[in-house]
């Protein structure tokens, strides 16, 4: 089956813009994780949703948001790009929230100029 | 704050070695536990999950847990360079309402 489609894959953005990305979780996953992996950082948790509601957010400025729609997709966005935001950006899905068994997306890297 | 922590390596063995991966949290509380691997210019692909005291093996990989002391290991018998790779911890408090929490990762190197 297919797995966790994240577009775009790369993205190069200038300070200020805004940025859309989007991810396809597994068919039959409703939980949708996202995670911003910066060399310095790791791994950090941004967002995750499940039945289209908001469950967690991590601690991450009001210009990050997100989205999940009722076919289990989910987008988030980004506005006023700052040069720190530049990062690989990962999604990740599971059946349910308590299964954290994540299948990862390949992510969009995104690099603010 | 809940964290996770690694060593950042790099951890280099030789091919066929046992490589021995460690991972301590913070968290008491935490429940379900989880390794993934990731290789360079990839996204993270998870390898074992352990919930338990004691020891989990899964092919040439076992994980070992040990709440008591808050760290969470993994071993590798018999290591190929296909294993070279940034390994990470992650622990989850499996309360209902929070996030995977992932180490920083340690990178293995499998020398052939």
């Amino acid at each position: 089956k297919a797995g966790v489609t994240q577009t775009p894959r790369y993205l190069i953005k200038t300070r200020g813009q805004q940025v859309t990305l989007s991810c396809s979780p597994i068919s039959g996953h409703r939980s949708v994780s996202w995670y911003q992996q910066t060399p310095g950082q790791g791994l950090q948790f941004l967002f995750e949703y499940f039945s289209e509601t908001q469950r967690n957010k991590g601690n991450f400025p009001g210009r990050f948001s997100g989205r999940q729609f009722s076919n289990s997709r989910s987008e988030m966005n980004v506005s006023t790009l700052e040069l720190g935001d530049s990062a690989l950006y990962l999604c990740a899905s599971s059946p349910v929230p308590t299964d954290y068994g994540y299948t990862f997306g390949s992510g969009t890297r995104l690099t603010v100029v | 704050q809940k964290e996770v922590e690694q060593n950042s390596g790099p951890l280099s063995v030789p091919e066929g070695a046992i490589a021995s991966l460690n991972c301590t949290y913070s968290d008491r509380v935490s429940q379900s536990f989880f390794w993934y691997r990731q290789y360079s210019g990839k996204s993270p692909e998870l390898i074992m999950s352990i919930y338990s005291n004691g020891d989990k093996e899964d092919g040439r990989f076992t994980a070992q847990l040990n709440k008591a002391s808050q760290y969470v290991s993994l071993l590798i018998r018999d290591s190929q360079p296909s294993d070279s790779a940034t390994y990470l911890c992650a622990v989850n408090a499996n309360s209902g309402n929070t996030p995977l929490v992932f180490g920083k990762g340690t990178r293995l190197s499998v020398i052939a």
